[in-house]
């Protein structure tokens, strides 16, 4: 498996908090792939990146930041955390984008 | 944008049965069509995929279909066995957008020994 972490892989935060989420890769991927996981709605893009500094918005970016300030490290930012921002949280990288991507373990996020 | 649509959402078949998914896509110029597994409690892994110059792929019980005319796609299982028991995401990507692939909705299989 290619070498993708996520960190924290659990949280728990109260609604109005920020809260950031880390996707660390060892596979000097260019592109890098925040997605959201809810029943019913799949795997939602939320924000990608095909290269350092470089980020463009999914579907569902609306609450959401995202930096890319080194290669293997995209992190997403939640500014204000809502109860509606519960979900778990998948990263994935490529090596383009119509390569393989390759997933995290996930986060699992709650915001009470 | 793209749009996927896949079916069934929930799948249970008998060990030893075959599984078929179905995914249709939206946009015409999409050209390569991945497919995931996702176990519980892990992120979805790449299990097969197919590009449009190819109408079919096998790699041993699992097989593609792609159908460029019906804007259709299929992920065949034979032989399904309980470690099958997954959720299953299709996608597609459009080689005149993003290039991002827009994943289906899933689909929940279930095999029952």
């Amino acid at each position: 498996d290619a070498g993708i972490t996520q960190s924290p892989r659990h949280k728990v935060t109260e609604t109005g908090t920020p809260v950031t989420l880390r996707c660390h890769q060892t596979e000097n991927h260019r592109y890098m792939y925040w997605y959201r996981q809810d029943p019913g709605h799949g795997l939602r893009l939320i924000h990608y990146s095909y290269g350092v500094k470089d980020t463009d918005k999914g579907e569902v970016s609306d609450g959401y930041s995202v930096s890319r300030s080194k290669t293997e490290d995209f992190l997403l930012t939640l500014e204000s955390a809502t109860s509606s921002q519960t979900s778990v949280y998948f990263c994935a990288s490529s090596g383009g984008p119509t390569d393989t991507q390759y997933f995290g373990p996930g986060t699992r996020l709650t915001v009470l | 944008g793209e749009n996927v649509e896949q079916h069934p959402s929930t799948l249970s078949v008998q060990e030893g049965d075959s599984a078929v998914i179905k995914c249709t896509y939206s946009d015409s110029a999409s050209n390569y069509f991945p497919w995931y597994k996702q176990e519980l409690g892990k992120g979805p892994q790449l299990i097969i995929d197919i590009r449009s110059n190819v109408g079919e792929k096998k790699d041993q019980r699992i097989a593609v279909t792609l159908n460029k005319t019906a804007k259709h796609f299929s992920l065949h299982i034979t032989e399904t066995q309980p470690e099958d028991s997954a959720v299953y995401f299709c996608a597609a990507s459009t080689a005149g957008g993003s290039y991002i692939p827009t994943f289906g909705r899933g689909t929940s299989l279930i095999v029952h020994p």
